[in-house]
């Protein structure tokens, strides 16, 4: 059974970076098959589509973010990640790492969710 | 970017009730749409894609039809697990994006 698993700071303060990390088990992010996928929920605007990681170290990022957001792989650690820089209160909001198939369009596992909360 | 709107917002329901919810899209999306399930302090868990395709687990009261812009995920016998918020996505064009919810409330 693949499971993925959220770990990172709960708490930042405005203009600092979030950093989250997914360890994924029951299967390799060597595999080139999957989209590693980050996702958001914000509490009252939703769930956002964030992008992904493919096979090679490919990415597509959503526009709303571009330029601050980064994903990255550690095939080593069997692990990808989330950067987003220049944080403000609206990214306060629940983070989950899902794997995606269909061009990362169908995300048919996902980790429990972290909570980041940005304040001063 | 293509908006998805969900309605109603919120349904009441009984157990047992055939229950029909909708989904939106602000142009043509072919069959390229996902329903999800989400419980409080959950993750979504994916229950149709490609618009009518259950996926492995899911019961089959769940059923998922339509295609362009216009989508339907019906229940067809509520059972009290099924109380929940659901969510359609839309997966034709980057970048995608999900409906506001549609929550499903014991009446």
């Amino acid at each position: 059974q693949v499971q993925l698993q959220e770990s990172g700071p709960g708490l930042l303060r405005p203009s600092q970076t979030l950093s989250l990390t997914c360890s994924v088990s029951g299967d390799s992010l060597s595999g080139g098959t999957y989209y590693w996928t980050w996702v958001r929920h914000h509490p009252r605007k939703g769930l956002e589509w964030m992008g992904y990681i493919y096979f090679g170290g490919t990415t597509y990022y959503n526009p709303s973010l571009r330029g601050r957001i980064t994903i990255s792989v550690d095939r080593s650690k069997n692990q990808f990640s989330l950067q987003l820089d220049f944080v403000s209160d609206a990214d306060t909001a629940v983070y989950y790492c899902a794997r995606g198939d269909d061009y990362g369009g169908v995300l048919d596992f996902w980790g429990q969710g972290a909570l980041v909360t940005v304040s001063s | 970017e293509i908006q998805m709107t969900q309605s109603p917002s919120t349904l009441s329901a009984s157990i047992g009730d055939r229950v029909t919810m909708t989904c939106r899209a602000s142009q043509s999306i072919s069959n390229l749409l996902a329903w999800y399930q989400q419980k409080p302090g959950k993750a979504p868990r994916l229950l149709i894609y490609k618009a009518s395709n259950l996926q492995s687990g899911v019961p089959s009261r769940f059923r998922g039809s339509g295609s362009g812009t216009e989508f339907t995920l019906t229940i067809s016998s509520l059972q009290p697990e099924d109380f929940a918020t659901y969510y359609c996505q839309q997966y034709e064009r980057y970048s995608y994006t999900f409906g506001q919810g549609t929550k499903l409330e014991i009446k």
